[in-house]
């Protein structure tokens, strides 16, 4: 299978605590995103790679926030002193750019639980 | 703001019935729309997508359908199967831009 892989599934951490989780994309594909999904609510985008340049940063993404995609494949989305606020499922996306439109295919997720 | 509305937090529908659920959306930049499904735990799978140069679009048992003077799609699905048991969500996006914006979800619950 060569979906979109995310790892960890799940991350428990205590508050002020760093975490970091990784997306693999398609492997065809210049595009990644990630997005934030809380409970009752559709996925909010935080910010968006085309191959290694970051082309857009949501402003949910705070400073504490900080995403990379050094060689324009794998991306790490880092948290640094993470608050309880910041518990919710992140996903991870990718795409082909391009006309007419762009389909993201979605990761399964890492859940991230703030103690 | 919503950009994007899925007004009806839930839908229950007998097996082998037609199930529609419903979106609507605001921004007129928007001319790319797509449902995705989502089971608990799983990210969101991609099912079908419409382009704003067209007012329908099949793919087997899903049809999305676009009313663009209404700001308005639809996603009907017949037969309706006790596994298309899920929450639904509509995205968009706008050419110029590259993020999807989703609504909050339409859970369908397909009786047997």
């Amino acid at each position: 299978d060569t979906g979109v892989s995310q790892d960890p599934r799940h991350k428990i951490t205590k508050r002020g605590q760093n975490v970091t989780f990784r997306c693999d994309p398609i492997s065809e594909h210049n595009r990644l995103y990630w997005y934030r999904q809380t409970l009752g609510q559709g996925p909010e985008f935080l910010t968006y790679f085309q191959n290694e340049a970051q082309l857009e940063k949501s402003r949910l993404l705070s400073d504490r926030f900080s995403a990379e995609r050094p060689k324009g494949s794998f991306s790490t989305l880092e948290i640094q002193r993470t608050e309880q606020g910041d518990s919710a499922m992140y996903l991870c996306a990718s795409s082909l750019a391009g006309p007419p439109g762009n389909t993201q295919y979605f990761g399964p997720g890492t859940r991230l639980t703030v103690l | 703001d919503q950009q994007v509305k899925q007004n009806s937090p839930s839908l229950s529908v007998q097996e082998g019935r037609i199930s529609i659920l419903n979106c609507d959306y605001t921004n007129s930049m928007f001319d790319y729309f797509l449902w995705y499904k989502k089971y608990p735990a799983e990210g969101p799978t991609f099912l079908i997508s419409i382009s704003s140069i067209k007012d329908k679009n099949e793919d087997g048992r899903f049809t999305v359908f676009l009313n663009k003077s209404a700001k308005h799609l639809s996603l009907h699905i017949v037969p309706s199967q006790p596994g298309d048991s899920a929450v639904y969500f509509c995205a968009a996006s706008a050419s110029k831009g590259n993020k999807l914006v989703f609504g909050a979800g339409t859970i369908l619950r397909v009786k047997s």
